[in-house]
């Protein structure tokens, strides 16, 4: 069965501080996605980065950047000079082994407060 | 881009009334369709899935059920709502063929309240 772990439940940094939000995945597809899903106080979840198992290359985003390490099976994201609009919850996802999505899996979300 | 509208944006319900949830599609055919639920302060739980017309399946067995009349729409349905069922529920999509590779796109969600 695949398990998405992100152990931080909340996390408050004061703004321009840079923030790491951490998740751990378990699956055992050799091919599988992963997913960082952003949800704003207004609900709607967004759609933040994709990476696939066979691309471990790290990536950055403008203040966003991600770090896939498939020996230790995490993909951690780092915001950078955190502002006040980052204030959200962030989800982690893994999908894989389907041709349906049915077993696209969310963490339990970690919710970043971004202190002015 | 596939755009995904659902409504209404909020609801308050008695305990055994009726629900019906839309969630319509645009911008794609033939997507695979989600029903997710978020209890308050909670991750999100799969609810239900369809790949086609007429097609659902379905992940927790509940009072709860869904349905696909048309490509692009997908209903969200219980005869009688306990006070269980409040929360957030989000409607998803993906496009394409080998779904798993594909981002799910999401909604902006219906706010249930069962009173």
């Amino acid at each position: 069965a695949q398990k998405v772990t992100q152990a931080q439940t909340e996390i408050s940094v004061v703004e321009k501080e840079d923030v790491t939000l951490d998740c751990v995945y378990e699956t055992r597809d050799t091919t599988y996605y992963l997913f960082w899903y952003k949800q704003p106080p207004s609900g709607e979840l967004v759609f933040l980065i994709r990476r696939n198992s066979f691309d471990e290359q790290n990536e950055i985003s403008g203040r966003y950047s991600w770090n896939f390490q498939k020996s230790t099976s995490s993909f951690n994201f780092t915001i950078t000079a955190s502002q006040v609009v980052d204030s959200a919850v962030y989800f982690c996802a893994l999908s894989g082994g389907d041709n349906y999505g049915q077993n696209f899996v969310f963490g339990p979300g970690t919710r970043l407060s971004v202190l002015p | 881009s596939q755009t995904i509208h659902q409504w209404p944006a909020t609801l308050v319900q008695p305990v055994g009334s009726p629900l019906s949830l839309e969630c319509t599609v645009e911008g794609t055919s033939n997507p695979n369709l989600y029903w997710y639920r978020q209890a308050a302060g909670r991750g999100l739980q799969l609810l239900f899935y369809s790949v086609g017309i007429g097609q659902i399946s379905s992940e927790v067995p509940q009072n709860l059920s869904a349905s696909r009349p048309q490509d692009r729409q997908f209903i969200l349905s219980s005869k009688k709502l306990l006070l269980s069922d409040s929360g957030f529920y989000l409607c998803a999509c993906t496009i394409g063929t080998g779904n798993s590779n594909q981002p799910q796109h999401f909604g902006d969600g219906t706010r249930l309240s069962i009173l």
